[in-house]
Order: C-alpha cells, then sequence, then structure tokens
C-alpha cells in the first residue's frame, strides 16, 4: 500500500525558509489524487498548510498562502513543501497525506519536527 | 485557526461509552461537506478512523461509529479500551476559506 516518508532539516533559523520533501513509495504520484501538507504544532491541533495534484495545480491555505510554494517532482514520485520567513509560531511537526476523493486524508507519513530558532 | 469546535476532554471507564461532538457552520458541516475523524495516538501521526461521516475503513473496529446532523457530527466509541486513549480530531471543507479545516481536538482518557 501507498506509504508517505517526510526528510527535511529540523532546525531552521527566523527569517529562513522551511523546506520538506515526501517520498511517495507503493504507488503513483501522478494517481488520481491530490497531495498535502498538514502541520502541528507542540501541544496544539491540526492545520491544513496546502495541497497539490501531480499535473502541478495546487490550492493553499489562505492564512499561509503567501509564504508557502507546493511542488511536484514525478521522475522522483515526490513532492516538496517550502515555508519562506519563518517564526517561531512555524515550529511543528510537519506531516504529508495523500488527498482521498471525498476530500479525506489517509495514509499520513510519519511526521517530521520542525523547530525555528536562532 | 479552527472552525470546528470540539470538547477539550472526555473520559470514561472501561467499557462505557463515550461520544465527542464537532460543531461547525454553514460553510462546512451545514453545507453538506461531510465530516472525518482521525485518531492520534501518543506521539504518532493522525490516522484516519471515519470517514464519509459513518464509514469504518478496513481494520477500524465497530466499536467506533460516526454521525452528522445539520451543522455538528459525532463520534461514538462503545465498549472503551484502554487502547482508545488518544486524541480525536474531526476534520471537514470550509466553503469560505476554501480549504481543509480540523477540529480543535480531544483527548479521550480511559479512567
Amino acid at each position: 500500500q501507498v506509504q508517505l516518508q517526510e526528510s527535511g532539516p529540523g532546525l531552521v533559523k527566523p527569517s529562513g525558509t522551511l523546506s520538506l520533501t515526501c517520498a511517495v513509495s507503493g504507488g503513483s504520484i501522478s494517481s488520481s489524487n491530490w497531495w498535502s501538507w498538514v502541520r502541528q504544532p507542540p501541544g496544539k491541533g491540526l492545520e491544513w498548510i496546502g495541497e497539490i495534484y501531480h499535473s502541478g495545480s495546487t490550492n493553499y491555505n489562505p492564512s499561509l498562502k503567501s509564504r508557502v510554494t507546493i511542488s511536484v517532482d514525478k521522475s522522483k514520485n515526490q513532492f516538496s513543501l517550502k515555508l519562506s520567513s519563518v517564526t517561531a509560531a512555524d515550529t511543528a511537526v510537519y506531516y504529508c497525506a495523500r488527498w482521498e476523493t471525498g476530500n479525506w486524508f489517509d495514509p499520513w507519513g510519519q511526521g517530521t519536527p520542525v523547530t525555528v530558532s536562532s | 485557526q479552527s472552525v470546528l469546535t470540539q470538547p477539550p476532554s472526555v473520559s470514561g471507564a472501561p467499557g462505557q461509552r463515550v461520544t465527542i461532538s464537532c460543531t461547525g457552520s454553514s460553510s462546512n458541516i451545514g453545507a453538506a461537506y461531510d465530516v472525518h475523524w482521525y485518531q492520534q495516538l501518543p506521539g504518532t501521526a493522525p490516522k484516519l478512523l471515519i470517514y464519509g461521516n459513518s464509514n469504518r475503513p478496513s481494520g477500524v473496529p465497530d466499536r467506533f461509529s460516526g454521525s452528522k446532523s445539520g451543522t455538528s457530527a459525532s463520534l461514538a466509541i462503545t465498549g472503551l479500551q484502554a487502547e482508545d486513549e488518544a486524541d480525536y480530531y474531526c476534520q471537514s471543507y470550509d466553503s469560505s476559506l476554501s480549504g481543509y479545516v480540523f477540529g480543535t481536538g480531544t483527548k479521550v482518557t480511559v479512567l
């Protein structure tokens, strides 16, 4: 079955850019699914960041839209997240997930913690 | 930015039934968008528990059930077990935000 695995730096400096990658295995990123990023600040709830289709079409959370870029690399079967101008408020565990027709997310990656600190 | 409201915590003794509410508005649950539920065990990623308001993915015990009415939805756990201690989140789509929204989350404690 499809599995997702996030990777990237665990520490980012304030005002810098957070960059993460989600590798998809057991299935093709070119399937009829969208691929999303979700984050969870320490001790808090889940926040949807945005999504991408294999064609490159994207949708972003309006509250983050000005700072977010999600891209896809079909040759590597992976998609990526870039979040610019980060602050301590962007410290969170970042998850990638597959969107299913019907608007739910399954499966999820294991998550990767990112801390914004100097 | 949670637009779906859940009680912060619920608790029950083993074997009891507990319910978790998820209250939305006319731009999400009330707009006929489906509600989905996730279970997040301590230190792990969320796992799909209920999709399409009341459907269970393969492998999810039938102790878990979901329902939706108007601008709210509910998750019920019957025959509560120690392994059910976790955080639970509802999720839907919001047309005003043009994006997916999650509930505030509910911690279930087994007494």
